[in-house]
């Protein structure tokens, strides 16, 4: 069946950290992939997302690429500041449905 | 477009009461996904509607929980009776079928407490 699995948190880092957020897929097809992020008290936002292999989606310095060979979607950012600290979720997209990973916190520190 | 929007933001109820969840989607969207977060179980999807058809309501935890979308514009999620275990962040989303795999669209969800 369709499963994402993403690291479990909470992850932190103090500002200006380099962050790597891992996240694997099982899907059949040719899922499109992505990363919602959000922020205490608000609904998910789409963060970054990518549609085929190879493609790297990127927004606010965040990028993650599709890597089928891996079955994978990682995501990083070469220096997070506070205002990130959010919950981070991967999911993938068939036709229809959209199926999420449980989430990874995280927490930057000055 | 203002988005999804869901209302009410926060719903405190007695248990035992009858809990009405009320979204509006994105006009124009096809699918619309009611979901459930805890931080004991996480971001949960429980049941979806394509065309205002609802297909899969495998997720719905049990019978007092039902979910109805009578048109393109409005669909509710109802609780009766409702019960403290209910107590979550209930999120509603729309997505357009596209001509891809497209994103969903989340509102800012309703906070419902159940004493």
């Amino acid at each position: 069946g369709n499963s994402v699995t993403q690291m479990e948190g909470p992850v932190t880092l103090s500002e200006e950290a380099f962050l790597t957020i891992n996240c694997t897929y099982t899907a059949t097809g040719y899922p499109s992939l992505f990363w919602y992020v959000q922020y205490p008290g608000e609904g998910l936002q789409l963060l970054l997302k990518a549609t085929k292999a190879d493609d790297k989606g990127s927004n606010k310095g965040f990028e993650a690429t599709y890597r089928k060979e891996t079955t994978s979607f990682h995501l990083e950012k070469g220096s997070v500041q506070v205002s990130d600290s959010a919950v981070y979720f991967c999911a993938h997209s068939g036709y229809s449905t959209l199926t999420f990973g449980k989430g990874t916190m995280l927490l930057v520190s000055p | 477009d203002a988005g999804v929007i869901q209302s009410p933001r926060h719903e405190v109820t007695e248990m035992g009461q009858e809990v009405t969840l009320r979204c509006k989607p994105i006009s124009g969207h096809d699918y619309l996904f009611w979901y459930r977060q805890t931080m004991m179980r996480g971001l949960e999807l429980l049941i979806y509607f394509n065309n205002n058809v609802p297909i899969d309501d495998s997720g719905m935890p049990e019978d007092r929980f039902s979910a109805k979308m009578p048109n393109a514009s409005f669909s509710t999620l109802k609780i009766q009776p409702s019960e403290p275990r209910d107590s979550a962040v209930y999120f509603c989303a729309s997505k357009d079928r596209g001509l891809g795999n497209t994103e969903a669209f989340f509102g800012q969800g309703t906070r419902l407490t159940v004493v």
